[in-house]
């Protein structure tokens, strides 16, 4: 069975500061993998995805994604972050299997301080 | 420019009474689920569809009932609600390029419901 594991639940970081959140996934086979943001009292909205190629993926906002399948991991980065990033960040997996349904980490929260 | 529109916002039921949450989109996709909401627990998949007249169960679906008639609605249905239902309730649609189920999810703004 497929899993998420987001391994900070709150992560705080001043203003222009560069922040990484982690994300480790299990799957015995080839996974799509995904990032979504919530901003406070709002649905949840794509940031990026990795699907195959290239490792380093480029989302919204700044932000990009390295997919690293020996370390079964997808971490977020973002090399200066803005008050405006302030937000819970959703790691998810699908193995595209089971019409694709998304499993998602329990979520991160990133508090920028200004 | 909708997207997906959930109905209620809000809610507050008492033990045992039943509901409706109501999700519409207008962008034509043939997958919708829902999916529920509780703090240190993410997201947790309740009901999902791959289209008009198919729907299937997800991880959490005991208490919750759902159809789909229409391509543009997927209601969930409470039969009787809870106090463990209080949660925030997010439809989500999305559509298929090259039917690979790796499309990007479009979230409604949710509904918040408690149970007393």
């Amino acid at each position: 069975a497929q899993s998420v594991t987001q391994l900070d639940s709150q992560v705080p970081v001043f203003e222009e500061a560069p922040v990484e959140l982690r994300c480790n996934y299990s799957s015995s086979v080839s996974v799509y993998l995904f990032w979504y943001v919530q901003y406070p009292n709002q649905g949840l909205q794509l940031l990026l995805k990795y699907l195959s190629g290239s490792t380093l993926v480029k989302g919204i906002n700044g932000f990009e994604a390295e997919f690293n399948k020996s370390q079964t991991s997808f971490h977020l980065r973002k090399p200066s972050v803005h008050i405006s990033d302030t937000a819970e960040y959703f790691c998810a997996v699908s193995s595209g299997g089971s019409q694709g349904n998304l499993i998602f980490g329990k979520g991160t929260k990133l508090s920028v301080k200004p | 420019n909708a997207g997906v529109t959930q109905t209620p916002k809000f809610q507050v039921l008492k033990t045992g009474q039943s509901m409706t949450l109501q999700c519409a989109q207008d962008m034509n996709h043939e997958y919708m689920s829902w999916y529920r909401q509780d703090p240190g627990m993410g997201l947790r998949l309740i009901h999902y569809s791959v289209g008009a007249g198919i729907t299937d169960q997800g991880e959490v679906p005991n208490g919750y009932n759902v159809s789909r008639s229409t391509t543009e609605d997927f209601p969930l249905r409470l039969l009787s609600a809870a106090p463990s239902q209080t949660s925030v309730y997010f439809c989500a649609s999305r559509t298929d390029p090259g039917h690979h189920f790796a499309g990007e999810l479009f979230f409604g703004e949710g509904s918040r419901l408690t149970v007393l």
